[in-house]
């Protein structure tokens, strides 16, 4: 079946920049786009952007562009997320979620705590 | 930049039938999903395509949609139904997010 792997908890300095990853099993890595959310504590899903792991092709929120990357490493079936000059405000957690273009389906991590502070 | 509406909280009855809303115009072009997130838990996805119930979905979560607003209704609401619901939409590549509809039953 789909798993979709995150890394563990992160605390950070402000400042500082977090790398997060997300291992994927079950399915084509390359045929879904990968997508990453923030969920701060007590608050809403946040959708940041996703990246096409077949062309690595990217699309990021207005609100996070210019500080975060995605990457991939398919040999590792793997996504990443980077974001960089952290503050308090990043303090959340991030789920890594993909699923077919229609979305009959849909597979999400177990989310990645991140602590600034 | 597009937005979704959503009461902030709905309160229903055991056994009765609570109602989620969500409003944006982008709901006029695209189809909503729905999700279901329970505390320190992922998001479950409920409802795709406006009104498609993915396998293994119970029958009790049902997706309408009208004009610009989409609504989840969950018949006979059970103590385990208490939980966070997010509507979800796309356009030009873009995911937008309601802001969250927290269901309690009591």
């Amino acid at each position: 079946q789909v798993q979709l792997v995150q890394s563990g908890t992160e605390v950070k300095k402000p400042g500082a920049s977090v790398k997060i990853s997300c291992k994927a099993s079950g399915y084509s890595f390359t045929s879904y786009v990968m997508h990453w959310v923030r969920q701060a504590p007590g608050q809403r899903l946040e959708w940041m952007g996703w990246i096409n792991a077949g062309t690595s092709n990217t699309k990021y929120s207005e609100k996070f562009r210019g500080r975060v990357t995605f990457t991939t490493n398919t040999s590792a079936s793997t996504a990443y997320m980077e974001l960089t000059s952290l503050r308090s405000e990043d303090t959340a957690v991030f789920f890594c979620t993909t699923g077919d273009e229609a979305m009959t389906v849909s597979y999400w991590g177990q989310g990645s705590l991140l602590t600034v502070s | 930049s597009y937005e979704l509406t959503q009461p902030s909280s709905v309160s229903v009855s055991p056994g009765q039938t609570a109602r989620i809303t969500c409003s944006g115009d982008v709901l006029a072009k695209k189809y909503a999903r729905w999700f279901q997130q329970k505390p320190g838990q992922a998001p479950v996805l409920l409802i795709y395509r406006d009104n498609e119930r993915p396998s293994g979905i119970s029958e009790r979560f049902f997706g309408s949609s009208s004009g610009t607003t989409v609504t989840l209704a969950i018949t006979g609401a059970r103590v385990e139904d208490e939980a966070d619901y997010y509507c979800l939409s796309e356009a030009d590549n873009i995911w937008v997010f309601g802001g969250g509809t927290k269901v309690t039953v009591l």
